[in-house]
C-alpha cells in the first residue's frame, strides 16, 4: 500500500542550529501539507502547496521556517535556527485533489523534533 | 474562523466496553465536511471516516458509528466493543468545502482501552 514517507523519524538538535525534514508523498497526490502537533494538541497546519506552487503559508513562522517542493513531487521543511518551542511532531500529509475540501489527507508517521 | 473542541482529553474503558468521543464545530460556512482520524501511538494519523453537512444521516461501520446533529453542531464518535488495539488519540476534525482541503483539528481524545 502507498504510503507517505517522512525523514527523519526522530530529531534530537541544540537551539540556533539548523534542521531539516523530508516528505515524499503518495505518487501522483498533487497536494503536500506539513502540519505541526506540539504534545497534547491537534496538528496545526503549517504549509500547503499544490504542485510546486505554495497555497497557504499563511501560519508558517517565516524567519525561521522555510518549504519547497521544487519539483511537485517531494518536499523538504527547514527550520534555522531552532528555538526550544520547536519541539513538536512534524507530520506531512498529502492528497490526491486539486482542492474541495472533500478529501481524504493521508499522512506519514511524522517527524519527532527535540530541541535542547 | 474554524474551530473544533473535543471536552474530554483521556477516556479509560475496559475491553469490550463502548466509548464515545464528543466534538462540537464552529464554522460560518453552509457547506463544510467533518472527519474523524485515529492516531495510533506509531503517529501516522489514519482517516476512518468523513461525513459532509447536507448528510445528517447516523451511520455505522463496523465497531464504529457516528452522530452528525447539524442543530448542535456536533459530530460524536462511537466504538462499539472495545478492544486493545483501539487504544490511541483520536481526532475531530473540520474542513473548508472549497479551495484547499485544509483541516482545522480538535484537541484530541486519548482513549485507553484496558484488558
Amino acid at each position: 500500500e502507498a504510503e507517505v514517507a517522512q525523514s527523519p523519524r526522530y530529531k534530537i538538535t541544540e537551539k540556533s542550529q539548523a534542521v531539516a525534514f523530508w516528505c515524499d508523498p503518495i505518487s501522483g497526490h498533487a497536494t503536500l501539507y506539513w502540519y505541526r502537533q506540539i504534545l497534547g494538541q491537534g496538528p496545526e497546519l503549517l504549509v500547503q502547496f499544490q504542485d510546486e506552487s505554495v497555497v497557504d503559508d499563511s501560519q508558517l513562522p517565516k524567519d525561521r521556517f522555510s518549504a519547497e517542493r521544487l519539483k511537485g513531487v517531494d518536499s523538504t521543511l527547514k527550520i534555522q535556527p531552532a528555538e526550544l518551542g520547536d519541539s513538536a511532531m512534524y507530520l506531512c500529509a498529502s492528497s490526491p485533489g486539486t482542492g474541495g475540501g472533500t478529501g481524504e489527507l493521508f499522512f506519514g508517521e511524522g517527524s519527532r523534533l527535540t530541541v535542547l | 474562523a474554524q474551530k473544533v473542541t473535543q471536552a474530554q482529553t483521556e477516556i479509560s474503558v475496559v475491553e469490550k466496553e463502548d466509548v464515545t468521543l464528543d466534538c462540537v464545530y464552529e464554522t460560518r460556512d453552509t457547506t463544510y465536511y467533518l472527519f474523524w482520524y485515529k492516531q495510533p501511538p506509531s503517529g501516522e494519523l489514519v482517516f476512518l471516516i468523513r461525513r459532509n453537512s447536507f448528510d445528517e444521516q447516523n451511520e455505522i461501520s463496523g465497531r464504529y458509528s457516528w452522530n452528525f446533529q447539524k442543530s448542535t453542531s456536533s459530530f460524536n464518535f462511537t466504538i462499539t466493543a472495545s478492544q486493545v488495539v483501539d487504544s490511541a488519540v483520536y481526532f475531530c476534525a473540520l474542513s473548508e468545502p472549497w479551495g484547499n482541503n485544509r483541516l482545522a483539528f480538535g484537541k484530541g481524545n486519548q482513549v485507553v482501552v484496558i484488558p
